[in-house]
């Protein structure tokens, strides 16, 4: 069965402190890795997209590493502000059709506080 | 900045009453999505079009239907809302001619059915 498991399922840590988000994924075939933020109320939005020839893309203080063989994903957050709260939630897509099928973790709640 | 909106951003009704989620996007994108999101879980696809005149049901089941018309509009209807409707309803665009088909959302509908 295709999954997508997030860990830790939340995180709190204080303002300007760096964190790591991990993202497992069982999806085969794979075709990419995307990473999104979603702020409480809103809807997701994309930090970065990663396919299987790349194994790290930053964003700003957002940086994403892809291990393709092990099915492992990381964001690194660095230096982060309280606007980092929010839920960070990693999307595998599978091959196939144009954006295939995606699958969603379910998240990790990050807090940050002053 | 994605432009894609949906109204209303809340939504209180009563068991039994017709609703209708709107969902309008400017991009031109030919591909549009529904999903529905619990606290803490993840996104569930429930419709999605390739284009006009174009529907077909997620994965998740449910009791809603959708239409496509216009390209830039894609509602989604409630006959007869029931409590366990109640949820955060998302939707989605996206174009095969952006690099990885990046997905952009809404910033959804938070229904809830007494």
């Amino acid at each position: 069965k295709n999954q997508v498991e997030q860990s830790p399922q939340s995180l709190i840590i204080l303002e300007g402190k760096n964190c790591t988000l991990q993202c497992n994924y069982t999806v085969s075939p794979f075709s990419n890795l995307r990473w999104y933020k979603q702020d409480t109320g809103r809807g997701p939005v994309s930090l970065t997209i990663m396919t299987f020839s790349e194994n790290t893309k930053s964003n700003g203080r957002y940086t994403a590493t892809l291990d393709a063989d092990t099915k492992q994903s990381s964001l690194h957050i660095t230096a982060s502000q309280l606007s980092d709260s929010a839920s960070y939630i990693c999307v595998v897509s599978d091959r196939g059709s144009t954006l295939g099928r995606l699958y969603f973790g379910r998240g990790t709640q990050l807090t940050v506080w002053p | 900045e994605a432009d894609i909106y949906q109204t209303p951003r809340y939504l209180v009704i009563g068991t039994g009453k017709k609703i209708t989620l709107e969902c309008s996007q400017t991009m031109g994108h030919d591909k549009m999505y529904w999903y529905q999101q619990d606290p803490g879980m993840e996104l569930h696809l429930i419709h999605y079009s390739y284009g006009v005149n174009s529907t077909e049901k997620g994965d998740l089941s449910s009791e809603s239907t959708v239409s496509r018309i216009r390209t830039e509009h894609f509602p989604l209807t409630l006959e007869s809302a029931r409590p366990s409707h109640t949820s955060q309803y998302l939707c989605a665009s996206s174009s095969p001619r952006t690099t990885n088909e990046k997905l952009f959302f809404g910033s959804g509908t938070q229904l809830s059915v007494l």
